[in-house]
């Protein structure tokens, strides 16, 4: 199926464990991006890449770390988890502008214990 | 720092009623998009509005960029509670195609 998918869904994990996010899109969009969403404080980008193997940091990256070595794929990681990256996490991709439609996956709900 | 800030952050009414929702911000924007998003499911856009005093029409939703390209609105005439969700409005940040959110406007609409 076309469009962009999130894995997994829904994920419960206790402190200082490794948990990866995965994201997979497949209109081949050059942008994509890990955001996490909290109330009170919106979206927040943690990550960015604007193609292959081209990563930057957002605004909330520590703790946090990605990879993008095809362009379809873009794992988010928390490499030792704690519990304030308890959220919503949102991978999105865009074909390339800014004015360009930025499409959400389905979101992976954490909770950190 | 909120680059984008949204008002208000609440907004309950009947329907039937009309409502303006605002992003603001003090950085002047080349674009803003408006989305919505529903509970369990990720943002989708609505509108992009890019030239400053730009008005667009979504059927019954009105979008506004300001003169000045620093704020945009989001007026809903007649709301309907298949409108309750959560707008944001976005905009792009620095340089790399980055996309930068306000916190976003919570709007239930009662039957």
């Amino acid at each position: 199926d076309a469009g962009i998918t999130q894995s997994p869904r829904y994920k419960i994990t206790e402190t200082g464990r490794q948990v990866t996010l995965m994201c997979h899109q497949t209109w081949s969009h050059s942008y994509m991006f890990w955001y996490r969403q909290d109330l009170g404080h919106g979206l927040r980008l943690i990550y960015y890449s604007a193609a292959a193997d081209i990563t930057d940091k957002g605004e909330v990256p520590d703790g946090y770390v990605v990879s993008r070595s095809k362009t379809e794929n873009f794992p988010l990681t928390l490499e030792s988890a704690t519990r304030s990256q308890t959220s919503v996490y949102f991978c999105a991709s865009r074909a390339g502008a800014h004015t360009d439609t930025q499409y959400f996956g389905p979101g992976t709900r954490l909770t950190v214990l | 720092t909120q680059l984008l800030e949204q008002s208000p952050q609440f907004l309950s009414i009947q329907e039937g009623e009309n409502l303006t929702v605002y992003c603001n911000s003090s950085s002047v924007f080349s674009s803003l998009q408006w989305y919505r998003q529903e509970p369990g499911e990720g943002p989708v856009l609505l509108v992009t509005v890019v030239t400053g005093g730009e008005v667009k029409k979504l059927k019954r939703l009105t979008f506004q960029f300001g003169d000045a390209r620093k704020d945009s609105s989001l007026h809903i005439t007649a709301a309907q509670p298949g409108d309750t969700g959560l707008y944001l409005c976005a905009g792009p940040y620095n340089q790399g195609g980055k996309l930068i959110f306000g916190q976003g406007t919570e709007l239930s609409v009662k039957p």
